[in-house]
């Protein structure tokens, strides 16, 4: 079975710039969600999707967002790029605790963004 | 705020003893609480969960231990390995009852094994 798969996995970007970043899960798998990673803060969570909703989201400006497909494919976008917005963004997909009994989070290799 | 830590940023065993990877939470109302290893490069990797319900729970080479009256994890490795060097963290549920949704992250800790 394949596993989280992130694109892209490096990129580099400006200030003021957007950027979207993708998250094919794990087959099956219902619920995505975002996490930011960064040296100071560690991992922060953004939004959680489940079937094309937005069931959690996390404290981070609206610039942060996110979508979810029917095919549970899941894109997030920031808008106008700050230089703090530099982080290894994570994907996670994991089955609905409801159906699987376990919240184990499947997490993919990340995007790395840098803002210059 | 809430929050959940680690006592300490570094942890160095030798090859072949326990380690003990402590963390501290603060939300009381927190039910479920996951462990995760992080290698250089990869994203975290699940390694064994406890609800609120339970006070220790066992895999393979690894127990947590869970102390809800001084709020209070632990994830004990056995007999550790080459394998085990990794980012260590503690996380816990803050929003669905006993899910893993909106999951808390503790700052890590590093787990250096000496050979």
């Amino acid at each position: 079975k394949a596993g989280v798969t992130q694109t892209p996995r490096y990129l580099i970007k400006t200030r003021g710039q957007q950027v979207t970043l993708s998250c094919s899960p794990i087959s099956g798998h219902r619920s995505v969600s975002w996490y930011q990673q960064t040296p100071g803060q560690g991992l922060q969570f953004l939004f959680e999707y489940f079937s094309e909703t937005q069931r959690n989201k996390g404290n981070f400006p609206g610039r942060f967002s996110g979508r979810q497909f029917s095919n549970s494919r899941s894109e997030m976008n920031v808008s106008t790029l700050e230089l703090g917005d530099s982080a290894l963004y994570l994907c996670a997909s994991s089955l609905d605790l409801a159906s699987s009994g376990t919240g184990e989070l499947f997490f993919g290799e990340g995007s790395r963004l840098t803002v210059l | 705020g809430e929050s959940v830590g680690l006592h300490l940023p570094t942890l160095s065993v030798q090859e072949g003893d326990n380690s003990i990877i402590n963390c501290a939470y603060s939300n009381s109302a927190s039910d479920y609480f996951i462990w995760y290893k992080q290698e250089s490069g990869k994203g975290p990797q699940f390694i064994i969960d406890i609800r609120s319900n339970m006070d220790k729970r066992q895999g393979q080479r690894v127990t947590v231990l869970l102390n809800k009256t001084v709020k209070h994890l632990s994830l004990q490795i056995a007999a550790t390995q080459p394998g085990d060097s990794a980012v260590y963290f503690c996380a816990e549920n803050m929003y669905s009852g006993g899910g893993a949704d909106g999951l808390t992250f503790g700052k890590g800790t590093h787990l250096i094994i000496q050979p």
